[in-house]
């Protein structure tokens, strides 16, 4: 089993749709969480941190369930631009940071 | 901006030859991590290091070394470049004791091994 799993999709969505991606991960000692964005053929960035109590950045919602070792990233009023591959990570410790492979979103005109 | 820079972005290797990638980062960074990235399974840590000449084992060090001789400078060495070594290599960068950080990647480097 992956240590961080992610549906691959591909999540094709209109403009405007809200889309949610969910993630679990297995090391129940994890100690911090992220989502990243990765556009095709670009390297991974940051797009936000996971904190126990949800967080919001603009359109881009995170929510983390350490009971149930899930996290879940939430976009509201999609844009083209946002089309691309969202990776759910996991810190296990030791400065590590866990990746899964990563959900492939397309959001559609 | 924390830069990370890796010095080529396409590479074309032949079977058996030694390999050198080399990173570069500019913000001072302690710990620097080289991942390799193959589709359906996403990154995977190679190695990494928290300090110079510190180096530690990720989950597939198998065929590769590296080296850290500069705080600002991490080398990914494949010994003998072999076809299933063919992947996206990253290198990225971050602050000592910042677990609430992500890291800061490198372009990457796209590696052929023929």
């Amino acid at each position: 089993r992956k240590e961080v799993e992610q549906d691959p999709g591909p999540f094709n969505v209109p403009e405007g749709a809200t889309v949610a991606f969910n993630c679990t991960y297995s090391n129940s000692a994890s100690q911090s969480f992220f989502w990243y964005r990765q556009d095709c053929r670009k390297e991974p960035k940051l797009l936000m941190s996971v904190y126990s109590s949800g967080n919001e950045d603009g359109r881009f919602t995170a929510q983390l369930n350490r009971a149930s070792q899930y996290i879940s990233l939430l976009i509201r009023d999609s844009k083209l631009s946002d089309s691309a591959t969202y990776l759910c990570v996991v810190n296990r410790g030791g400065n590590k940071l866990v990746f899964g492979a990563g959900t492939i979103l397309r959001v559609k005109s | 901006d924390v830069k990370v820079t890796q010095s080529s972005r396409y590479l074309v290797k032949r079977t058996g030859e030694k390999v050198f990638l080399e990173c570069v980062q500019d913000m001072d960074h302690e710990n620097m991590f080289w991942y390799r990235q193959d589709p359906g399974l996403g990154l995977r840590l190679i190695y990494f290091s928290y300090d110079v000449k510190m180096k530690e084992k990720g989950d597939i060090p198998e065929g590769y070394s590296v080296s850290r001789e500069k705080k600002e400078r991490f080398s990914l060495i494949l010994e003998s470049a072999s076809t299933n070594q063919t992947s996206m290599y990253l290198c990225a960068s971050r602050p000592f004791g910042s677990s609430n950080y992500g890291y800061t990647f490198g372009s990457g480097t796209r590696l052929t091994v023929v």
